[in-house]
Formats: structure tokens, sequence, C-alpha cells
């Protein structure tokens, strides 16, 4: 069956730019989570949907990020401003109610 | 914030050889799971524990679930050339947020 899926898998962007990444979760599961990967380091949290809302938003950065999930299916996460620090993978993972998370393969971004 | 603590940060071993690493954590998680990740793609789900105490296999791998709720290790035996990767292990508390590791970075030499 289809895993998690990300587009693009690759982005690179100048500097003050504005980029969404996608994610398409397997089918039929609720929860959505957003992560950030750095070079050398493990994934950390961004934000985690249950369904159409945001249950969880405490790992964004700062508010140049946001994230939208409107029909509880496709996310889509976006970055205003894009500064040089905001490059690293962005992983998407998805579950059901509980349980384990399903990554997909990540975009990788680097503003420029 | 919670941290998660894992060990060795690298090994190299030679095929056929057992594997062990760990995961403590300062803080109490409800679930631990283990990760691995290739170049280029995300992580893996290996092994989920949900209790304390809880040993669980998945063909070469065992990992099991600390009694004092804030350690976990993973050991994989007879090692292979495809075991090569890192492996994370993450945590899940009271939210739904997974605390990862920093990776353990396997090296199998054939």
């Amino acid at each position: 069956g289809a895993g998690v899926s990300q587009t693009p898998s690759n982005k690179v962007t100048e500097k003050g730019k504005y980029v969404e990444l996608r994610c398409d979760p397997i089918s039929g599961h609720t929860a959505l989570y957003w992560y950030r990967q750095s070079l050398g380091q493990g994934p950390e949290f961004l934000i985690y949907f249950q369904g159409t809302g945001a249950a969880d938003d405490s790992g964004l950065p700062n508010d140049r990020f946001f994230a939208v999930r409107p029909e509880g299916s496709v996310s889509t996460l976006k970055i205003q401003r894009t500064e040089r620090g905001d490059s690293a993978v962005y992983l998407c993972a998805s579950s059901l109610t509980s349980g384990g998370q399903f990554f997909g393969p990540g975009t990788r971004l680097t503003v420029l | 914030g919670q941290q998660l603590n894992q060990s060795p940060q690298s090994m190299f071993i030679q095929e056929g050889e057992d594997v062990s690493m760990n995961c403590t954590s300062s803080s109490i998680f409800n679930t631990w799971l283990w990760y691995k990740q290739e170049p280029g793609e995300g992580p893996v789900l290996l092994i989920a524990l949900y209790k304390a105490g809880e040993l669980t296999s998945n063909g070469r791998l065992t990992a099991q679930f600390g009694i004092t709720r804030k350690d976990s290790f993973l050991n994989i035996s007879a090692s292979i050339p495809s075991d090569v990767g890192i492996y994370f292990c993450a945590g899940q508390g009271g939210s739904e947020k997974l605390v990862f590791g920093k990776g353990t970075k396997l090296t199998v030499n054939p």
C-alpha cells in the first residue's frame, strides 16, 4: 500500500522567499505530524494535527511557520520570509489515532 | 525540555556480530519507538514498545522498554551489511509528539 508521500523532494529558494511543502498521509490515518531534521540530528517536532485541527503547534519555531490540513488529509507546511537557518529536511508522518508514526521521505529545503 | 541520550554515537562492527544500543531519558515516557534511517530517506519504524518491562522482537531485532520508563535498548543479532544506517530511539510522553535521540550510526564491514 502507499506510504506517506511528500512533495517536492528538494526545494531550493532564496532568502526572504515563501515556500510551501506538501504531505499526503497514509489513507485512513487521522493524525499527521511535521518534524524538522538538521544534519546529524534526530527529527524535531513542529506541529501535530488530529483531523483538520492543529492539536499541538508548540514546536513551530516562530510565526513565519504555519501549517494547514483543511480536509483532514493532505497537509501543507508554509514558511514565510525564509532564512538560511530554515535549511533542513522537513519530514511528515502519519498515524492512526494512536500508535507508531510512519514517516515520508522528507523534503530537503535549502535557503540560499 | 525533554531530552534523550542515545549511545553509542557510532559503531563499526564486522558482519555477523551482535549490536546493542540504548537510550536514556531524564523524563518518563509512555511509549518508546525505534527507527532506522538511510541516506535520503525518512525514518522507518522498526519496533514500538507500549508497556514498561515489555520485550519485543522483530526478526533479528529485539527491543525493551525499561522498567523505570526512562530507558530502552535495541539489540541486533547476527548483523548483515544491509543493517547499515542510523538508528534513532524516540519517546512519547503525555502528548502525541515524539522526542528523538541523536542517533547511532551503524557501519557493518563485510
